[in-house]
């Protein structure tokens, strides 16, 4: 068990659908990544905050944003869904500074 | 094309046996490799990582790193059916506040 928590496991919605992934850091971690895994592509990183602010950005949509609130926990939304978002989104958290990001268990999230 | 390249295998070794994994990867700058294990169904985590050129122990791993060839190695001796994983490589710059880019992955087999 890494320490991070997301919530939900998985989640099926439908295409043009809004959803909203949840993740809890570790304790003391200031530093939350969102990553997106499919078959196709690999992991990829989409954004890192830290201490509740946009650090880095990577190849994330724009119908997908996130934020990191007070008390460090993040959320991830991805709005208008298609097909092709299907897949796995694993938040890390890491304190700063460390080559360690320690992984959650994954929303896997299925677009019909 | 990626800036990290890896071959997603599968790769099926017995029991005993030395497993090789590569990576290669397109971007100069990049100071800092790691290597990740994901189980199925789970999150990534970390292995090893490493600074610059040079090469790691730990235990039954042993990572390498060749910065004139931009070439990334994991070594596992003494192979066990536990070590049947995905095994990731990745890469960050040094002030990249941690943004990682992977490898695809290569699935390894371990049969008893």
């Amino acid at each position: 068990d890494s320490g991070v928590t997301q919530t939900p496991k998985h989640l099926i919605t439908a295409t043009g659908q809004r959803v909203t992934l949840r993740c809890s850091p570790r304790s003391g971690d200031l530093s939350v990544y969102w990553y997106q895994q499919s078959l196709d592509q690999g992991l990829q990183f989409l954004i890192q905050y830290y201490n509740g602010e946009e650090r880095a950005k990577g190849n994330i949509l724009e119908r997908f944003s996130a934020q990191q609130f007070p008390d460090l926990h993040s959320e991830l939304n991805l709005s208008s869904l298609e097909l092709g978002d299907s897949a796995l989104y694993f938040c890390a958290s890491s304190v700063v500074g460390s080559n360690e990001q320690f992984f959650g268990p994954g929303t896997r999230l299925t677009v019909l | 094309q990626k800036e990290v390249e890896q071959d997603p295998g599968p790769l099926s070794v017995p029991e005993g046996a030395i497993v090789s994994l590569n990576c290669t990867y397109s971007n100069s700058a990049f100071q800092y490799f790691m290597w990740y294990r994901q189980y199925s169904r789970k999150g990534p985590e970390l292995l090893m990582y490493t600074y610059s050129s040079g090469n790691k122990e730990d235990g039954r791993f042993t990572a390498q790193v060749d910065k004139s060839s931009k070439y990334i190695s994991l070594f596992i001796r003494d192979s066990q059916p536990s070590d049947s994983a995905t095994y990731l490589c990745a890469s960050r710059l040094t002030d990249s506040w941690g943004k990682l880019q992977f490898g695809a992955g290569t699935q390894v087999v371990v049969t008893p």
